[in-house]
């Protein structure tokens, strides 16, 4: 099982460009949440798929940020444009479709806008 | 709606020491309650979960948690801790027969000092 795995781990970008963070959820797994992490608001949910369909996405915080999950290994996050304020870790999660399961988090995506 | 309050953002201890980490909710319906610990670099793992029958739970690692409904509280605690137990630890809350959202705390970082 080689767990929840997202590309990149490190991403610095220019505030205005395009960002793309991926996301490769545990096989088998039937939903898949983003989280971004920050020192101010610590984690916060921004939206999550069961079976690639996006079930809540109130903690999008702008149109700025769109997220896909076009089949069940595959989910983007996306913001365009970037700002500094959207500098932060953006984690990765998966689980099986039940309210007790556990997550499973990937390493993350340690995004920085200047 | 859920909500999840850990008293303590920062708590120092010397190696052996005995800790305590608190947690409190807020829920208007039944729960499933979670701790977490996120080494750094890293993203969050599962360290325990309270589900129902016995309040008292463990980890693999000499953590333990206790489920207080009457005070809704899932304190976390260890009898002596290691260097190695260095990280910062999230309690979080689902609902009973809901969704798999969490909501999670904002984390206590421990620090181990020899």
């Amino acid at each position: 099982d080689a767990g929840v795995i997202q590309s990149p781990r490190h991403e610095v970008t220019e505030m205005g460009q395009e960002v793309t963070l991926r996301c490769k959820p545990i096989s088998g797994h039937n939903s898949l949440f983003w989280y971004r992490q920050t020192m101010m608001r610590g984690l916060e949910l921004l939206i999550y798929f069961n079976n690639n369909v996006p079930i809540d996405d109130s903690g999008m915080p702008e149109d700025r940020f769109s997220a896909k999950m076009p089949n069940a290994s595959f989910s983007t996050l996306k913001i365009q444009p970037s700002e500094p304020r959207d500098s932060a870790v953006y984690f990765c999660a998966s689980s099986s479709q039940v309210s007790n399961s556990p997550l499973h988090f990937g390493n993350g995506t340690r995004l920085t806008v200047t | 709606a859920q909500s999840v309050t850990q008293l303590d953002s920062q708590v120092p201890v010397f190696e052996e020491a005995p800790v305590e980490l608190r947690c409190n909710y807020s829920s208007s319906v039944s729960v499933y309650l979670f701790w977490y610990v996120q080494y750094p670099n890293q993203g969050l793992q599962l360290l325990l979960k309270y589900l129902s029958g016995s309040t008292l739970v463990e980890s693999i690692n000499g953590f333990e948690a206790e489920f207080n409904k009457s005070q809704t509280s899932f304190h976390l605690r260890k009898p002596s801790v290691h260097i190695s137990d260095t990280a910062e630890y999230f309690c979080a809350v689902s609902e009973w027969g809901g969704s798999e959202k969490l909501v999670f705390g904002k984390g206590t970082k421990l620090t181990v000092n020899p």
